[in-house]
């Protein structure tokens, strides 16, 4: 089945340093979609990608699709401390069912 | 409700016992998802509605798993006799479609 793996698994940053989280899969991808779960919550929606080579950007977050649509990435930059978190990226598996990456556990030391 | 609902949000329950987790979705979504976090883990897929119907359960973890879902909006997720091992953050979530907004989670303990 469908497979989307993440790396790094663990990030540990300074204030301030750049931080980027890649996502890969062995197959083309229909879409990514890019969540963030700050500790002990669940789940947050921050973007979609569908296009081959799109790159979006909010704030200082900027996503990229591969050109051949097999990964993706997500790349803060400054971080803050307010960047904490697992940020997963998510795939569509058929008409509905999204498959999430292993996820990046992101932590920012003040 | 504005967003996805869940309950008990958290249960602690003794292992062999049945417990039953609820998952009330944002009205007019169509897709429901039940995914399993264990601590520090990834997001495991174990099944997905459309309306009333499950096309995959493929992600249940084994036959002591099931769920429901009834006119087409609230699910009931079912583990029968409960194991250590299924201890973990059950999160539903909703999508009319695209996408997937998912509940704060149901944290189970089985002691």
């Amino acid at each position: 089945g469908q497979q989307v793996m993440q790396i790094p698994q663990y990030q540990h940053v300074q204030e301030g340093e750049d931080f980027t989280t890649y996502c890969n899969s062995s197959t083309t991808l229909s879409n990514i979609q890019w969540y963030k779960q700050r500790p002990g919550g669940h789940p947050v929606f921050l973007i979609q990608l569908v296009k081959s080579g799109e790159v979006k950007k909010q704030k200082r977050l900027t996503f990229q699709f591969g050109e051949a649509k097999k990964n993706s990435s997500l790349h803060i930059t400054a971080t803050q401390t307010t960047d904490v978190g697992t940020y997963f990226c998510a795939s569509r598996s058929g008409t509905y069912k999204y498959i999430f990456g292993t996820g990046t556990r992101l932590k920012v030391l003040a | 409700g504005a967003g996805v609902s869940q309950s008990p949000s958290n249960k602690v329950t003794e292992k062999g016992k049945d417990v039953e987790l609820r998952c009330d979705p944002i009205s007019g979504h169509t897709a429901l998802y039940w995914y399993r976090q264990s601590l520090g883990q990834g997001l495991e897929f174990l099944i997905y509605f459309q309306g009333n119907s499950a096309p995959d359960k493929s992600g249940l973890p084994s036959d002591r798993f099931s769920a429901e879902r009834t006119g087409g909006s609230v699910s009931t997720l079912t583990i029968q006799r409960t194991q250590q091992e299924d201890s973990a953050v059950y999160l539903c979530a909703s999508s009319p479609g695209n996408t997937i907004y998912f509940g704060e989670g149901s944290w189970l303990t089985v002691v």
